[in-house]
């Protein structure tokens, strides 16, 4: 069974470039986050997918949108890229309505913003 | 100001030595969980608690939460290099809120063998 599968795990971008990675959920995971790892810090909620719907939304910018597909994977979409957004990107699965559902994450990808 | 306040930042001991890494808040929790995220890896939930005074145990790891359920702490028996990551806490929020994770800064941990 694979877990969370994350693609790709580095990236180099230019300022005002955009960005689109992937996300595919582990087997039987219908909800899929996204959060955003600077350097040295904890995991910031970005935004969740549910249903193809974004269902709730931390405090990033319009610059950072997102897509989920029938088959539960996800795309995270940046933006005009800033050196701040360079990060690791992780997205994490769970299945909606069970409760107490544990979150899997995927190994990330390395965002470098130059 | 962090909902979750993790400390210390980072932490260097020799294989043997025993640690404890600390989760602080002001807010109290239903429940807060630990995470150990390796380089290059996401984080791997490692324990949740949910009552006050709570000890889990996980081989040479051991939780617990707080009585009055606004702090947590992780201490480590016997270190070994495998130990070495960044530890994390965590508090999970209401399936109203889709549940989602509000994560400390995370603690640094090295064990020099």
């Amino acid at each position: 069974d694979a877990g969370v599968t994350q693609s790709p795990t580095h990236l180099i971008k230019t300022r005002g470039q955009q960005v689109t990675l992937r996300c595919s959920p582990k087997s039987g995971h219908d909800t899929v986050s996204w959060y955003q790892q600077a350097l040295g810090q904890g995991p910031q909620f970005i935004f969740q997918y549910y249903e193809e719907e974004e269902r709730q939304r931390g405090n990033f910018p319009d610059r950072f949108s997102g897509h989920q597909f029938p088959n539960y994977s996800s795309e995270l979409n940046v933006n005009a890229l800033l050196l701040g957004d360079s990060a690791l990107y992780l997205c994490a699965s769970r299945r909606a309505g069970a409760s107490g559902t544990e979150a899997f994450f995927g190994q990330g990808t390395r965002l470098t913003v130059v | 100001t962090q909902l979750l306040e993790q400390s210390p930042q980072f932490l260097s001991i020799q294989e043997g030595e025993n640690l404890t890494v600390y989760c602080n808040s002001s807010s109290v929790f239903s429940s807060l969980q630990w995470y150990r995220q390796e380089p290059g890896e996401g984080p791997v939930l490692l324990v949740t608690v949910v009552t006050g005074g709570e000890v889990k145990k996980l081989k040479r790891l051991t939780f617990q939460f707080g009585d009055a359920r606004k702090d947590s702490s992780l201490h480590i028996t016997a270190a070994q290099p495998g130990d070495t990551g960044l530890y994390l806490c965590a508090v999970l929020g209401s399936k109203a809120a889709g549940n989602k994770l509000t994560f400390g800064g995370g603690t640094r941990v090295l064990v020099k063998p």
